[in-house]
């Protein structure tokens, strides 16, 4: 079975200063993805950026963008010029392709973003 | 296009009593994927649906169950009613099952007194 941790339980920073969140994961899996969603008040779940563990790449999304170390298994989050709209949950999450459509979640962590 | 939508927003029950949520996923999308959220346990997978066919479930006790309906709208459904089934439940849906772009759903907060 996987696990997800993130370590971080809360987080704070300054608008427009650089934030990183922590995520790390266990797995016996060589083929999986690696997803950051954010959870506003709104509580719908959005995709934030999304990373195929075939892929030496880090991927980038404008302001987002992620640290992958497949060896070491972790999968951290960076947010460049940090926006009032950043405040939110965010959750890391694992999915295994040979386990169909099964998200497995990190516990969250909660960012505040300060005027 | 209008997003995946979960009916009803809030919802509150008696323990002992069943409940029925709704979800309806984006048009064209066939796979519909259902996730428990509460402050103790987190996110957790509850079951995944496609083409009228349960193709996952999660860890949960035979009082939850779901469907898929040939249009694609989902329903879960939770017997016998308990005080710890009190949640957010939240739907996503993709293309199919294999495609990773979930679009998920505000959910339906359920409140069991």
């Amino acid at each position: 079975a996987q696990t997800v941790t993130q370590s971080q339980p809360e987080m704070s920073v300054q608008e427009a200063e650089t934030v990183t969140l922590s995520c790390t994961y266990d797995t016996s899996e060589n083929n999986y993805y690696l997803f950051w969603y954010k959870q506003p008040p709104s509580r719908q779940m959005i995709l934030v950026i999304r990373q195929e563990a075939y892929k030496q790449q880090n991927a980038t999304e404008n302001r987002f963008s992620v640290n992958f170390q497949k060896a070491a298994k972790s999968f951290s989050l960076k947010i460049s010029d940090s926006q009032l709209g950043d405040t939110a949950m965010y959750f890391c999450a694992f999915l295994n392709n040979n386990a169909g459509n099964m998200l497995t979640f990190g516990g969250g962590t909660r960012l505040m973003v300060k005027p | 296009k209008a997003g995946v939508t979960q009916t009803p927003r809030y919802l509150i029950k008696t323990r002992g009593q069943q409940v029925t949520l709704s979800c309806s996923p984006i048009s064209g999308h066939r796979s519909v994927s259902w996730y428990q959220q509460t402050p103790g346990q987190g996110l957790q997978f509850l079951f995944e649906y496609f083409s009228e066919t349960q193709r996952n479930k999660g860890n949960f006790p035979g009082r939850f169950s779901g469907r898929q309906f040939s249009n694609s709208r989902s329903e879960m459904n939770v017997s016998t009613l308990e005080l710890g089934d009190s949640a957010l439940y939240l739907c996503a849906s993709s293309l199919a099952p294999g495609d990773y772009g979930y679009t998920f759903g505000s959910g339906t907060r359920l409140t069991v007194v």
